[in-house]
């Protein structure tokens, strides 16, 4: 089953633009990830948020989570073409070693 | 390149029959999962191993086995195979048993005519 609901679906926007994609899951969590997946080929490992920190930053990428709302976001600044993915929040909660994915956000950029 | 390989790319197979698919894993991780993509299910979970032993298990059919091996490879193998387990099958390592990031397989695209 899956723990993460993303919002949007589907994201298209103009090569230069910001883009925002939120999760919401469902238990508490020991962490949250961010994924990314070009079409048809394996998961590339974003981002890790752990549950005790707010906001973090990896280059062009900012993740913020917020445990009372049960929910994280995933902001991309100034994206380009190659941005162009499925991307997936993904949590880790109690003993539980496996990931629970999301359903995704579809971000088409445009150039 | 995550340095995780899985081998064969495709498979295509009737219903009824059982493959195999391989996993090897970053080289010095020593825990490896499974997962299944597919359309309608999304991403989810199948087994998981630590240095040969099962550590966790999810929506892993019965029809479905894993193992790892002393050299830390994995198969996964799935028998009785029927239409709706066509999809997507990924690998991931990471470091230790417990939850860090994971580093992804390129996937195996199971097709069951």
């Amino acid at each position: 089953s899956q723990q993460g609901e993303e919002d949007p679906q589907a994201l298209s926007i103009q090569e230069g633009e910001n883009a925002t994609m939120n999760c919401s899951y469902k238990t508490s969590i020991n962490n949250l990830q961010w994924y990314r997946q070009n079409s048809g080929r394996g998961l590339v490992h974003l981002i890790l948020i752990r549950s005790n920190e707010r906001e973090k930053h990896s280059g062009r990428l900012r993740v913020t989570l917020d445990t009372s709302k049960k929910s994280s976001s995933l902001l991309i600044t100034a994206s380009r073409a190659a941005d162009t993915a499925s991307y997936f929040c993904a949590t880790a909660s109690g003993s539980a070693r496996q990931l629970t994915f999301g359903s995704g956000t579809q971000l088409t950029v445009l150039p | 390149d995550s340095g995780v390989t899985q081998t064969p790319k495709h498979l295509i197979t009737a219903t009824g029959q059982r493959v195999t698919l391989r996993c090897s894993p970053r080289s010095g991780d020593l825990s490896v999962y499974w997962y299944q993509q597919s359309l309608d299910q999304g991403l989810q979970f199948l087994i998981q191993y630590y240095n040969g032993e099962e550590r966790a298990k999810g929506n892993i059919l019965e029809r479905f086995s894993a193992q790892q091996f002393p050299d830390l490879h994995s198969e996964l193998n799935l028998s009785s195979l029927e239409l709706g387990d066509s999809a997507l099958y990924f690998c991931a390592s990471s470091v230790a048993a417990a939850t860090y990031e994971q580093y992804f397989g390129p996937g195996t695209r199971l097709t069951v005519t």
